[in-house]
């Protein structure tokens, strides 16, 4: 089982800041299949990212993604005040299809 | 539009059984794989089981393997969760959830229902 470790726990941050959000995983992730999900309280996840850059369809270009192999990267370029959530990535390399334990991003 | 909606969640006791349904609408449901995944109360996301297009083939987490089933009635565009032997630690709102691919199962999850909470409590 791919197990992936997030940071940090919590991130406060000011809006127009920069959010850098960090998965790491323990064996690597074959083809990059990694994925990044935004979910707010009393709400269902939504995918942001996937293949570890591409965005999901609608997500705004201040989402980014890069890394490949054990080490991957959220990037927030300019957080708005809708973007602070929680914050899961999850691999779909192999099962079982592992979630981080999440990211909160918090004022 | 495309939409996932949960249902048969409920309060049960230890040891006991209970069964999720997932109706699925708006998109051509037999060729798509479809995934659980739960939550935990203050908890993050797990996954939990993704079963093929056709039936045929079924994953599960560690944490549920030999206790949980998933199966699909693609006549009925219906995804189902069997739970058995459901422990305290089952408890969690249950999400189904599609992937924006047809047929492959490795694939993230972009479409998701509104979850059914389980309770399992004596």
């Amino acid at each position: 089982e791919i197990v992936l470790t997030q940071s940090p726990g919590t991130l406060s941050l000011s809006p127009g800041e920069r959010a850098t959000l960090s998965c790491r995983a323990s064996q690597s992730v074959s083809r990059s299949y990694l994925a990044w999900y935004q979910q707010k309280p009393g709400q269902a996840p939504r995918l942001l990212l996937y293949g570890a850059s591409s965005r999901a369809a609608g997500i705004p270009e201040r989402f980014g993604g890069s890394g490949s192999g054990t080490d991957f990267t959220l990037t927030i370029s300019r957080l708005e005040p809708e973007d602070f959530a929680v914050y899961y990535c999850q691999q779909y390399d192999s099962s079982p299809f592992t979630f981080g334990p999440g990211t909160k991003v918090d004022i | 539009q495309v939409q996932l909606v949960e249902s048969g969640g409920g309060v049960v006791q230890p040891g006991r059984s209970l069964r999720l349904s997932c109706a699925a609408s708006g998109f051509t449901f037999n060729s798509f794989p479809m995934h659980w995944v739960r939550q935990a109360p203050g908890k993050g996301l797990e996954w939990v089981s993704v079963v093929s297009y056709d039936g045929n083939n079924n994953y599960y987490a560690d944490s549920v393997k030999g206790r949980f089933t998933s199966s699909r009635d693609n006549s009925k565009k219906t995804l189902f969760l069997q739970m058995d032997s459901l422990r305290a630690e089952d408890t969690a709102v249950y999400y189904c959830a599609r992937p924006p691919s047809y047929y492959d199962i490795f694939y993230p999850m972009d479409v998701w229902g509104q979850g059914t909470t389980v309770t399992v409590s004596s």
